[in-house]
């Protein structure tokens, strides 16, 4: 089956610009999560969503970073006032349910300008 | 912070031959999970293990976990060139979402 799908693949955009990243997880999967991972380091947890609420977003940096599920499937991370700091690869990851294997997409790679 | 700790943080072997990378942390998990990485984009998973189980094969996988010591090994049989990547181990918390993961190992397999 299809697996996790993330759009756009790369994203360039000028400091304190708007962005907004799309994340499509596996058909079925209730569990979804958000990673942020720089050049040589591991993938950061940012925040996880089980059906449309976020239960934990303890990993979001500041006030800047927010995320949505509205209908349980679809996720965006909307990033404001973007900030060349936030320059990273954005990896979106489903799973059955919490305690799963995660399976991860691809990735969005922001370079912010 | 990251919890968990690969070991060692680069590794070069001939094809052929095995490899093993360590992995320790922290604190108490539900379960431990090991992924590949190629080319710094999209995780490939390759075995989860809860923290009741010891040991877990999966083709030429074998992965161990030690909850006393807590750590956790992963070894490759019969390295190829096609293993070559980085490999990350990432811990399931028994408090907190989200897996936590480490800088992970890079993996290069000599034809």
């Amino acid at each position: 089956g299809a697996g996790v799908s993330q759009t756009p693949s790369n994203k360039v955009t000028e400091k304190g610009k708007y962005v907004e990243l799309r994340c499509d997880p596996i058909s079925g999967h209730t569990a979804l999560y958000w990673y942020r991972q720089s050049l040589g380091q591991g993938p950061e947890f940012l925040i996880y969503f089980q059906g449309t609420g976020a239960a934990d977003d303890s990993g979001l940096p500041n006030d800047r970073f927010f995320a949505v599920r509205p209908e349980g499937s679809v996720s965006t991370l909307k990033i404001q006032r973007t900030e060349r700091g936030d320059s990273a690869v954005y990896l979106c990851a489903s799973s059955l349910n919490r305690d799963y294997e995660q399976y991860f997409g691809p990735g969005t790679r922001l370079t912010v300008t | 912070s990251q919890q968990g700790e690969e070991d060692p943080q680069a590794l070069s072997i001939q094809e052929g031959e095995n490899a093993t990378m360590n992995c320790s942390y922290k604190t108490s998990i539900n379960n431990l999970q090991w992924y590949r990485q190629n080319s710094g984009r999209g995780l490939v998973h390759l075995i989860l293990i809860r923290s009741n189980e010891r040991e877990k094969h999966s083709g030429r996988l074998r992965v161990t976990l030690d909850t006393s010591k807590k750590s956790s090994s992963l070894l490759i049989t019969a390295s190829r060139a096609a293993d070559t990547a980085s490999y990350f181990c990432a811990t399931d918390w028994t408090i907190g979402d989200g897996l936590t993961f480490g800088k992970g190992t890079h993996l290069i397999i000599q034809p």
